[in-house]
């Protein structure tokens, strides 16, 4: 029930295309959803996070689309650019019993913009 | 921009040898986190510490593993008698408050621990 199930595994788009990402999570007590963006060698990097309150969310060519009744969600990569080249992971959190909160991320997309 | 940062980059060690990683959260902020990623795997959470005790762990976390905030600024991930299925990246990060809207979580570059 902590699972949060990503897909593709990989994904080649042309440069200007849309990259679609997709997650499914099973439990509904989590209330954050972000998204990562993760470079070799670096660390995961917020991209965008997006509250179950709303069912979309837009910065600048990254959308997150949010069906709470479906229990999913995906980003939405406009306009792709071979900079986005990278791995992005989903994530969704909720309030556990400390006093912070966990992420549990998904198994991550490989992102390849072809020039 | 304020960053996590990690020592060591990389480090081998042998089976059963004890391993501590080091991270110097953002100045600022109340909330540590140690998440590792096995290699070609996701990243997965340990353990989270806030005003100097554990908040929450995983189960990965087990009595191998301990954390630390020996002075203002450090924070330590203890590896007790490493195994092989150790071998990952360990991120450190940090919060200013809780990870939810409007407060970013961000992460160090990672130190990759190999044991052999």
């Amino acid at each position: 029930q902590q699972q949060v199930k990503q897909s593709p595994q990989s994904l080649i788009v042309q440069k200007g295309g849309i990259s679609i990402i997709n997650c499914a999570y099973e439990n509904t007590a989590f209330d954050y959803f972000p998204w990562y963006q993760q470079f070799p060698g670096k660390g995961p990097a917020l991209l965008i996070a997006i509250r179950p309150d709303v069912s979309e969310k837009k910065e600048g060519r990254f959308t997150i689309s949010f069906n709470k009744s479906a229990k999913q969600f995906s980003l939405h990569i406009m306009d792709s650019q071979p900079g986005d080249s990278a791995t992005y992971f989903c994530a969704a959190s909720m309030l556990g019993s400390g006093s912070a909160r966990q992420l549990t991320f998904g198994s991550g997309t490989q992102l390849t913009v072809l020039p | 921009e304020p960053e996590v940062t990690q020592t060591p980059s990389h480090q081998v060690t042998q089976m059963g040898q004890e391993v501590i990683l080091r991270c110097v959260p953002i100045s600022n902020h109340l909330y540590f986190y140690w998440y590792r990623q096995i290699l070609g795997q996701k990243v997965e959470f340990l353990v989270s510490f806030y005003n100097n005790e554990i908040s929450e762990k995983s189960e990965i976390f087990d009595d191998q593993f301990s954390v630390e905030r020996p002075d203002g600024s450090n924070f330590t991930l203890k590896i007790r008698s490493t195994k092989l299925e150790d071998s990952a990246m360990y991120f450190c990060a940090s919060s200013r408050d809780r990870v939810d809207s409007g407060n970013t979580i961000y992460f160090g570059e990672g130190s990759w621990l190999t044991v052999v």
